[in-house]
């Protein structure tokens, strides 16, 4: 399978726990973005790497919230302390930034759904 | 700030009708505009659309962007069961070579009934 993957695909937690997730994205892809989706809403953008650099982070990224890729391939996210509000989807997408001229196409992983209790 | 309006929000239409789905933008630095659909799981891609008045088709779907007037529209003809999903309007907006955030619409709930 070529495509974007996430772990897990499921996650339930109690409040005040830290969970990770992780994300593996399609391997010639140098970009890699999260972003967060709540029922009816459309994503929002959280963060984004180019290679191992995290080159922006939304204002939505509180400071429980780290991401990381290390190598420049997988990525994770952590949510410190979580709370309630945090129960979303948490989409991965990937790109690649060779291409020249403007625009260039996300792909997304399948999500990982938390629920915080 | 940037924002991403989509309409309708939800549309009920019968198998075999045509559908026009909406989208216009307020972006800074505007790169692109892509159109994804989504059902039970994540956004799949659909078009990508970077100049005004070229139409991409893809089957059934098919989309034109208007940068003058900041909107695209989304077709899909022929309207199947198989259609039903929420069809998810962003764009692109950056600097030159630096990244660009994808800021999405609230999406349209398109129910395809037989």
């Amino acid at each position: 399978d070529t495509g974007v993957s996430q772990d897990p695909r499921h996650k339930i937690t109690k409040r005040g726990q830290n969970v990770t997730f992780r994300c593996d994205p399609i391997s010639e892809h140098n970009r890699l973005y999260w972003y967060r989706q709540t029922l009816g809403q459309g994503p929002e953008f959280l963060t984004y790497f180019q290679n191992e650099a995290q080159l922006e982070k939304s204002r939505l990224l509180s400071d429980r919230f780290s991401a990381e890729r290390p190598k420049g391939s997988f990525s994770t996210l952590e949510i410190q302390r979580t709370e309630q509000g945090d129960s979303a989807m948490y989409l991965c997408a990937s790109s690649s930034s060779w291409t020249s001229g403007r625009g260039e196409t996300q792909y997304f992983g399948p999500g990982t759904r938390l629920l915080v209790l | 700030e940037d924002k991403v309006v989509q309409s309708p929000l939800s549309l009920v239409v019968h198998e075999g009708d045509t559908v026009t789905l909406n989208c216009s933008y307020e972006v800074t630095n505007f790169r692109s505009l892509l159109w994804y659909k989504q059902e039970k799981k994540a956004p799949t891609f659909l078009f990508m659309l970077t100049s005004s008045g070229i139409e991409k088709k893809s089957g059934r779907l098919s989309s034109i962007l208007d940068k003058k007037e900041l909107f695209s529209i989304l077709n899909i003809t022929a309207t199947q069961t198989g259609d039903s999903a929420v069809y998810l309007c962003a764009v692109e907006a950056g600097y030159g070579g630096s990244q660009g955030n994808l800021i999405f619409g609230k999406g349209t709930k398109l129910s395809v009934k037989p």
